[in-house]
């Protein structure tokens, strides 16, 4: 079964770039199988999608964070990663790294990710 | 993008109610339609995809229904484990979007 885990800094400032690392285990990220995803929740708020990667390098990002987001793919690492530039407190969230085969059929136990000074 | 709507925002109910939770999409999505658990401080869990499959390992209490644009979530007999928030999630088109949640609480 696979397994998710994210990590990276929990706190970062305001107009610095958010990074994220997600480790994949109990399987392959370049599987034709899968999408490898994020998707963030603010505290006490609703999910949204941040975008997606195929592991041949094709990327899907929502439209109203398009101009800030950039999602990478290492498969020596088995590993793929989320920057999101230009942070403001808006984006403090706990962010989650998931995988679709369908829809979000794995995720990651989620890192609260802060935005501040 | 398609707008999700879910109804009601939150309930009360008692262990061994039967739940109903509504979701709306604001534009046919087919059966694309998939339903999350989430509990405090924890992922979401996949509970149903393709409107009315059942993910494996899910109790077969939960049910899902529904193509266009109307969907339903059901717990046919609520358990003490079941008191959670749960999300809808179309994945019709880009981007994938998910409904506000229904918080399911102890009466």
């Amino acid at each position: 079964q696979l397994q998710l885990q994210e990590s990276g800094p929990g706190l970062v400032k305001p107009s610095e770039t958010l990074s994220l690392t997600c480790t994949v285990s109990g399987g392959s990220i370049s599987s034709s199988s899968y999408y490898w995803g994020w998707i963030r929740q603010p505290p006490g708020k609703g999910l949204e999608w941040i975008g997606s990667i195929y592991y041949s390098g094709s990327t899907y990002y929502n439209p109203s964070l398009k101009s800030r987001v950039t999602i990478s793919v290492d498969t020596s690492k088995n590993q793929f990663s989320l920057k999101l530039s230009s942070v403001t407190a808006a984006d403090t969230a706990v962010y989650y790294c998931a995988t679709s085969a369908v829809a979000f059929d794995y995720w990651g136990q989620g890192t609260l990710v802060t935005v501040s000074s | 993008a398609i707008r999700i709507t879910q109804s009601p925002s939150s309930l009360s109910a008692s262990t061994g109610d039967r739940v109903t939770i509504t979701c709306r999409a604001s534009q046919g999505i087919s059966s694309y339609l998939a339903w999350y658990q989430q509990k405090p401080g924890k992922a979401p869990k996949l509970l149903i995809y393709a409107a009315s499959t059942l993910q494996s390992g899910v109790p077969s209490r939960f049910s899902g229904s529904g193509s266009g644009t109307d969907f339903t979530l059901t717990i046919s007999c609520l358990q003490s484990e079941d008191f959670a928030t749960y999300y809808c999630q179309q994945y019709y088109s880009y981007p994938p979007t998910f409904g506000p949640g229904t918080k399911v609480d102890i009466k």
